[in-house]
This record gives structure tokens, sequence and C-alpha cells, in this order.
């Protein structure tokens, strides 16, 4: 149980072009879901958490503009890198909460802005 | 629990020994604790959890000790396998309020397990 999958796994994408990431939670509901961002050697920065039918609480100094966060369903929230930049280029990685306090993970998705 | 630097501590283990992974937390309103395995190129995989008001809970080759008064946590792999071979994540969450449940990520420990 508490499988969370992300689609696409790897992009490759040209500078200036917009991408986005899907979520999901499998085998149940989840009205809340975080999206992360991982450097390499690093440990998970937040970005924003996902609320279904709400607005994202983004996390200090991440823009809302570019990264667009939607979560219309109890299972779906989608991440929208808009105007990639070579900086954007990172490894995201989804969780979706699970009852009160458990987070559960997605495998990532590694983002190359070319 | 500061998301810090580019050089992660690393344990370095024989098969078949016990492992002890160490973590210090930030918050001592934290009433939440997860232990996460990364494997290379993938996303945090749960171990096991903690809430405060207990200070020991064990798993399947697994045991999780808290100790709140300096705000330490650690995690205990028993006859460490090559499989275990990843990188190990504390986290913490601090009762917040508007009713979201934000975990803040230690900085991450190496386990390298050697046959």
């Amino acid at each position: 149980g508490a499988v969370v999958s992300q689609h696409p796994s790897r992009v490759i994408c040209k500078s200036g072009t917009s991408v986005k990431i899907e979520c999901r939670s499998l085998d149940f509901q989840a009205t809340t879901m975080f999206w992360y961002r991982q450097f390499p050697k690093q440990s998970l920065m937040l970005m924003a958490t996902s609320n279904e039918g709400s607005k994202a609480t983004y996390e200090q100094g991440v823009e809302k503009d570019k990264f667009l966060i939607n979560h219309a369903s109890l299972t779906l929230s989608t991440l929208t890198v808009t105007s990639a930049h070579p900086e954007d280029s990172s490894f995201y990685i989804c969780s979706a909460l699970a009852g009160r306090e458990t987070q559960y993970f997605g495998p990532g998705t590694r983002l190359l802005v070319l | 629990g500061e998301n810090v630097g580019l050089h992660l501590p690393t344990l370095s283990v024989q098969e078949g020994d016990n492992s002890i992974i160490n973590c210090a937390y930030s918050n001592s309103a934290s009433d939440y604790f997860i232990w996460y395995k990364q494997e290379s190129g993938k996303g945090p995989q749960f171990i096991i959890d903690i809430r405060s008001n207990m200070d020991k809970r064990q798993g399947q080759r697994v045991t999780v000790l808290l100790n709140k008064t300096v705000k330490h946590l650690s995690l205990q792999i028993a006859a460490t396998q090559p499989g275990d071979s990843a990188v190990y994540f504390c986290a913490e969450k601090a009762p917040v309020g508007g009713g979201y449940n934000k975990l803040i990520f230690g900085a991450g420990t190496r386990l390298a397990v050697h046959p």
C-alpha cells in the first residue's frame, strides 16, 4: 500500500520551454501532496504544499509563478516548471500524505534543461 | 535538521554487523519523526516512524530510538546487508498551525556496506 508514482521519470528540455511533472497516489487518496527539490548529494528541500481544491502553499524563496502547482483531484498533483532554465535542472520529488502525518514519496523526476 | 553542505557523512560497515545512524533534530516541539532510505536516483522510501510520546520503536531489523532531552534520533539496523547501502534521512514534523504537516529533513548519512 501507499504507492506514489511520478511521470516522467526523466525529461530533457530546451531553455525557455515549460515542463509538467505528474504525481499520483495509486492506492490511496491524498488531500495533501508535497513537492521537493533535491540537488546532488544534498537533502530534500520542500518547495510547496499542494492541497486538493485550493491554492498551493509555497515555501519562502520559491517563485509561485515559476513553479505552478495544480491539485485537481485526490490522487493527482502536477508541477509545471515554466520557462525552464539550466539552473532549474534538478531532481524533483513529490510525496503524498497518507493519514495524518506519514508522507510517502514518488520515485522522482530528473529534469535537465539545456 | 538543516539542509547543509555538499558532503554527506558516510558510515562504513561490514556485512552482518549492526549499524547505527544518528540524527540531531532542531525543534524541541517536533512531535513526529520518520526515517527514510534513499537509493541512488530514487525517491525516499519510508522505513520507520516514531511519535514523541515514545522513546523506542522496533520494526523488522530496524529500531528507532528517540532522546528528547538532547534532541537526538537514531536508527539501528541489525545484521546489515549490502541491500541496505543507501543514504538515510531523518525527518521531523513540528506542530504547525494551518493544518498541514511539513517535514524538515536532516542532511543525510550514507551507509556503505562492505561484503
